[in-house]
């Protein structure tokens, strides 16, 4: 069965940090280009950061150019995403996906709020 | 970044058909473009229905289709279902981004 679970969640504080991380299983992680993907509440889905099957192209969407930054060990099908000087507008759900093979995960709430 | 553009809401009645599109603010959509089709209902997470402008999942259902109509990406469903009563996404690749659209909520009614 495939599984993407997020994990590392929370409340935080306008200015503070948080990891997310993403477990893969069930299906061939390190051959596909991984996302993360948020909604705010009542909103649409944002694109956020994108990694190449290996590593070593990243890209991310403007609005957290410069504070996010996405990462992966392939080795442990882990996919990872650390946010930095956060905002009250990063409040979402971030969910992790593999577009390619259509998967998603079920997301994880990052509240940001003092 | 680009705009991705989707009709805002659409109606349809049980078992009728009704097209969903998605423009990009830079132009005509290709396959270029790679459109990907997400349906998403209340409190759950998106799921992939349709990549690369048409082609379709193990468990994408038999009456979704994509396309490439008119300059833009195209959802058509056909003999809409209730359960097929969602917000509906589509999502477009460029060459430093990928942008999602705004969302078609569809009714079924």
């Amino acid at each position: 069965e495939v599984q993407l679970v997020e994990s590392g969640g929370g409340l935080v504080q306008p200015g503070g940090s948080l990891r997310l991380s993403c477990a893969a299983s069930g299906f061939t992680s390190s051959s596909y280009y991984m996302y993360w993907v948020r909604q705010a509440p009542g909103k649409g889905l944002m694109w956020v950061s994108r990694i190449k099957n290996d590593g070593s192209t990243t890209i991310y969407a403007d609005s957290v150019k410069g504070r996010f930054t996405i990462s992966r060990d392939n080795a442990k099908n882990m996919l990872y995403l650390q946010m930095n000087s956060l905002r009250v507008e990063d409040t979402a759900v971030y969910y992790c996906a593999s577009v390619r093979p259509g998967y998603w995960g079920q997301g994880t709430l990052v509240t940001v709020s003092s | 970044q680009a705009v991705v553009t989707q009709e805002p809401s659409l109606t349809v009645s049980p078992g009728g058909t009704v097209t969903l599109t998605c423009g990009s603010s830079t132009g005509v959509v290709t396959s270029g473009h790679y459109p990907f089709w997400f349906q998403q209902k209340p409190g759950q997470a998106p799921r992939t229905l349709i990549s690369d402008a048409n082609n379709k999942y193990s468990w994408t259902p038999a009456r979704f289709s994509g396309s490439l109509l008119g300059g833009k990406a195209a959802l058509t469903l056909s003999g809409a279902q209730p359960e097929d009563e969602a917000e509906y996404y589509c999502l477009l690749f460029y060459s430093d981004a990928a942008v999602f659209g705004g969302g078609t909520q569809l009714t079924v009614l």
